[in-house]
């Protein structure tokens, strides 16, 4: 089975820290993604990366970057932390064949205080 | 742009009760359909997709048939347990994007 593994399930920062999301999946999956997920608002994208060192801006990428310096390891940065990115980071993979179906890490629950 | 549209929750049901939880979709051309669910503390899972007009995906006893003509994949079960309470996702991909389009989610809770 596919599996991604997000490195911290709950995080608790203070504003202006800079933040590390790390998430490293083991099936050689080209495409890797970072969502966050809040009540009502449902999945937003944030980045995406379809290949080493390339990334692309999802929906709300401000306030964010990514790195993507190996394959299998696809990582969410806030440079400065903020109250309102309180949030659930989701992490997820797919082939690049696949139209579709992702597979998802656990999440990373943050709170910035 | 594409667009998923899912009934707002939460959905509380009594245990072996029927289940659906709609879904309809706007997309250019002819998008593949899923159904993803979040177990509480969990990360999204593939439920079941559809990739054409008329096929029914089906996975742990739900289903959900891939209406071109109403643009609509209707989640259903015949006889919800409590281990069913969950959030369900409804999701498309067109144009052979491999990014879906999500839908808010629909909570569900079923009690014993």
């Amino acid at each position: 089975d596919v599996k991604v593994t997000q490195s911290s399930r709950y995080l608790v920062k203070r504003t202006g820290e800079k933040v590390f999301l790390e998430c490293v999946q083991d099936m050689d999956h080209e495409n890797m993604f970072w969502y966050r997920q809040d009540p009502g608002l449902g999945l937003r994208l944030i980045y995406f990366s379809y290949d080493v060192k390339m990334k692309e801006k999802g929906d709300i990428p401000e306030g964010y970057s990514v790195s993507r310096e190996k394959k299998e390891r696809f990582s969410l940065i806030l440079e400065s932390a903020s109250t309102n990115q309180t949030s659930m980071y989701l992490c997820a993979s797919t082939l690049r064949t696949t139209t579709g179906e992702l597979f998802f890490g656990e999440g990373s629950r943050l709170t910035v205080l | 742009g594409d667009s998923v549209t899912q009934m707002e929750g939460p959905v509380t049901l009594s245990e072996e009760a029927f289940l659906t939880i709609n879904c309809t979709y706007t997309a250019t051309g002819y998008p593949s359909l899923f159904w993803y669910v979040q177990y509480p503390g969990e990360g999204l899972q593939l439920l079941l997709k559809a990739t054409k007009a008329d096929d029914k995906g089906s996975n742990k006893g739900f289903e959900a048939t891939y209406r071109k003509e109403t643009t609509s994949f209707h989640l259903e079960k015949g006889s919800v347990q409590v281990s069913d309470s969950a959030v369900y996702f409804c999701a498309l991909a067109s144009g052979g994007s491999y990014i879906p389009t999500f839908g808010r989610g629909t909570s569900l809770i079923v009690h014993p």
